[in-house]
């Protein structure tokens, strides 16, 4: 089945400096890969998807790059505020046509004001 | 609108109980998808129903059903709890594919 790897597992940036987390996926027939966040006590929240059509998709301070050939994808956060602190989620779709997300083990960021 | 919704919020059980846990979709969205987050790790796939039909199964032993009903909400039932099913159960709603707008969880703690 499709493994998800996400890292780093913790990380701390000061407020206004960029983020990146980086996950890498194993079944190349993937083609969804979604970015959740997770606040303390709430579900995960989807802020970011992108498909295997596309190279990069942005959405204001938050992007999203995916290289197909290497298998992996990156979430970057621009000017990070301390409302963005929380656990960053990975995930695919386990295969073209496949009903279910696998998920990567979360990032959690700490922006620190 | 209202987003997913997922009734009880928390719930306390004993080992060999029984337990139904209740989600309700976004509206005009068809497809409902249960995962299990144990603390500190990503959620994991259980089940997907898509017009009241099974689409998708993980790797979770038959203790752990569910169905979905005409107006699209579902339940999930976990049969002989174990200490190791507390977990946060989470119900995610989408027009059909995977994924999509998860709701708050319900906590089950098994004791």
């Amino acid at each position: 089945g499709e493994n998800v790897e996400q890292h780093p597992s913790t990380l701390s940036v000061q407020e206004g400096d960029s983020a990146v987390i980086k996950c890498t996926y194993s079944d190349s027939a993937s083609n969804y890969f979604p970015w959740y966040k997770q606040e303390l006590g709430k579900g995960p929240q989807l802020i970011i998807d992108i498909r295997s059509n596309v190279g990069e998709k942005k959405d204001q301070r938050i992007a999203v790059t995916l290289n197909k050939t290497a298998k992996h994808f990156s979430l970057h956060i621009t000017e990070t505020q301390p409302e963005d602190s929380a656990v960053y989620f990975c995930a695919s779709n386990s295969g073209a046509g496949s009903y279910q997300l696998t998920f990567g083990k979360g990032t959690k960021l700490s922006v620190i004001p | 609108d209202a987003g997913v919704t997922q009734s009880p919020t928390h719930l306390i059980k004993t080992r060999g109980q029984h337990v139904t846990l209740r989600c309700s979709p976004i509206s005009g969205h068809k497809s409902v998808s249960w995962y299990q987050q144990v603390l500190g790790q990503g959620p994991q796939f259980i089940f997907q129903y898509y017009e009241k039909e099974e689409r998708g199964r993980g790797n979770f032993p038959d203790r752990f059903s569910a169905r979905q009903f005409p107006n699209y909400s579902s339940e999930l039932n976990v049969n002989a709890l174990l200490l190791g099913d507390s977990a946060l159960y989470l119900c995610a709603s989408s027009l059909q594919g995977a994924g999509g707008n998860f709701g708050p969880g319900t906590r089950l703690t098994v004791l």
